[in-house]
């Protein structure tokens, strides 16, 4: 059973543009966080989000959570070749991490 | 920073041979996991644990064992390699009770099971 729905599935966009990505529930989130994850890498922690309708930045970055805590954005601004990768959501569900299949973005030079 | 390391970036193994994965953390973190990663699939929940000696089935177990004697190391033993496992295995620590899960990745070891 998918918990949580990210979209769009994949993502190509030219250098410059802004993108956003998302992560839904039909549960109410723990918590939230956003991971990226390079090519041949792990994923790394960008940002965990709590409280609904928190508002988080990360430079370019940009991580919403819902006021009903069910879903989650992130928006990229002027997206760079440096960001492109896997971006995953996880929740806490049942004391075991949850993640998404996540949004594979690819930004063209 | 933490650091998490894992004893192959890549591994090539014959069907039926057992396999030891090797995950070390360094900030002294109570709890380690080990997932593995597909296309499609998304990561998915092997075994973890949440101290030395204990350990508790994720949500694809069966295939797998794994063994925590020290704090900082969590093995994960593929008993007889299979085709169908041939994956991106992932480990990762965290800090704190199971819910307090901000979790830190190895680089992940690329095992191909031929």
């Amino acid at each position: 059973t998918q918990l949580l729905e990210q979209s769009p599935q994949f993502l190509s966009i030219q250098e410059g543009e802004n993108l956003t990505v998302y992560c839904n529930s039909s549960s109410v989130f723990s918590s939230l966080q956003w991971y990226r994850q390079e090519p041949g890498e792990g994923p790394v922690l960008l940002v965990t989000v709590v409280t609904g309708g928190e508002v988080k930045k990360l430079k370019r970055l940009t991580f919403q959570f819902g006021d009903a805590r069910k879903d989650s954005s992130l928006h990229i601004t002027a997206a760079q070749p440096g960001d492109t990768g896997l971006y995953l959501c996880a929740d806490d569900r049942d004391d075991k991490i949850i993640f998404g299949k996540g949004t594979r973005l690819h930004i063209l030079p | 920073d933490v650091k998490v390391t894992q004893s192959s970036r890549y591994l090539v193994k014959r069907t039926g041979e057992k396999v030891f994965l090797e995950c070390v953390q360094d900030m002294d973190h109570e709890n380690m996991f080990w997932y593995r990663q597909d296309p499609g699939l998304g990561l998915r929940l092997i075994y973890f644990s949440y101290d030395v000696k204990m350990k508790e089935k994720g949500d694809i177990p069966e295939g797998y064992s794994v063994s925590r004697e020290k704090k900082e190391r969590f093995s994960l033993i593929l008993e007889s390699a299979s085709t169908n496992q041939t994956s991106m295995y992932l480990c990762a620590s965290s800090f704190g009770e199971m819910s307090s899960y901000e979790q830190y990745f190895g680089p992940g070891t690329r095992l191909t099971v031929t």
